[in-house]
């Protein structure tokens, strides 16, 4: 594909439901990160993969947040046991180097997630 | 924590009016990229300025960089109404960082 895809685009949830939200990042990227964007602010960072090591989950808010990317390539945000305050849109970026600093991230649409 | 700080919050201008907006950053940083991101849309990376760097430009878009007041600035000549979005600053934070930390963003409205 031509960019980062992010799946669903929108997700509605009770409390208490788990949520796995997709990223498809561009092929042969080999960073992944997670960000979560509250409304009307910037993007906070949750989790970096460099190809399927997870190298920093120093952002999630909880231990019902779990990220994996099992291959190298896509990737999975998890939510368990969904709280109102995890209501967000949760944004995927990839690029193609190691290295956030020195390089450009590509962001994907974002999952727009509302607890109920 | 978010690591910057936009200024202003929002600006409206017309259409062919420069825009201004301000970042302000917290600790030292290698380079600092300054996003756009549309409404209800993904960020869209505009420019990085190095550390080393202290002004750069790319089409009609020029920032500044100023390392020991921390702080940056991006310059849109000739606004378009294509230009409304919202603009962040985001820097790697410290030494051996893996992420970016963005601002709180500016809200630029473009008039026709």
């Amino acid at each position: 594909g031509a960019g980062v895809s992010q799946s669903p685009r929108y997700k509605v949830a009770k409390r208490g439901q788990d949520v796995a939200l997709r990223c498809d990042p561009i092929s042969g990227h080999v960073s992944l990160f997670w960000y979560q964007q509250a409304l009307g602010q910037g993007p906070e960072f949750l989790t970096y993969f460099q190809n399927e090591a997870q190298l920093d989950k120093s952002g999630l808010p909880s231990d019902r947040f779990f990220a994996e990317r099992p291959e190298g390539s896509v990737s999975t945000l998890k939510i368990q046991r969904t709280q109102q305050e995890d209501s967000a849109v949760y944004l995927c970026a990839s690029s193609l180097l190691a290295l956030a600093a020195y390089n450009e991230q590509f962001f994907g649409p974002g999952t727009r997630l509302t607890v109920l | 924590s978010q690591q910057g700080e936009e200024d202003p919050q929002a600006l409206s201008i017309q259409e062919g009016e420069n825009a201004t907006m301000n970042c302000s950053y917290k600790t030292s940083i290698n380079n600092l990229q300054w996003y756009r991101q549309n409404s209800g849309r993904g960020l869209v990376h505009l420019i990085l300025i190095r550390s080393n760097e202290r002004e750069k430009h790319s089409g009609r878009l020029r920032v500044t960089l100023d390392t020991s007041k921390k702080s940056s600035s991006l310059l849109i000549t000739a606004s378009r109404a294509a230009d409304t979005a919202s603009y962040f600053c985001a820097t790697d934070g410290q030494t051996g960082a893996n992420n970016l930390f963005f601002g709180t963003g500016t809200r630029l409205t473009v008039i026709p």
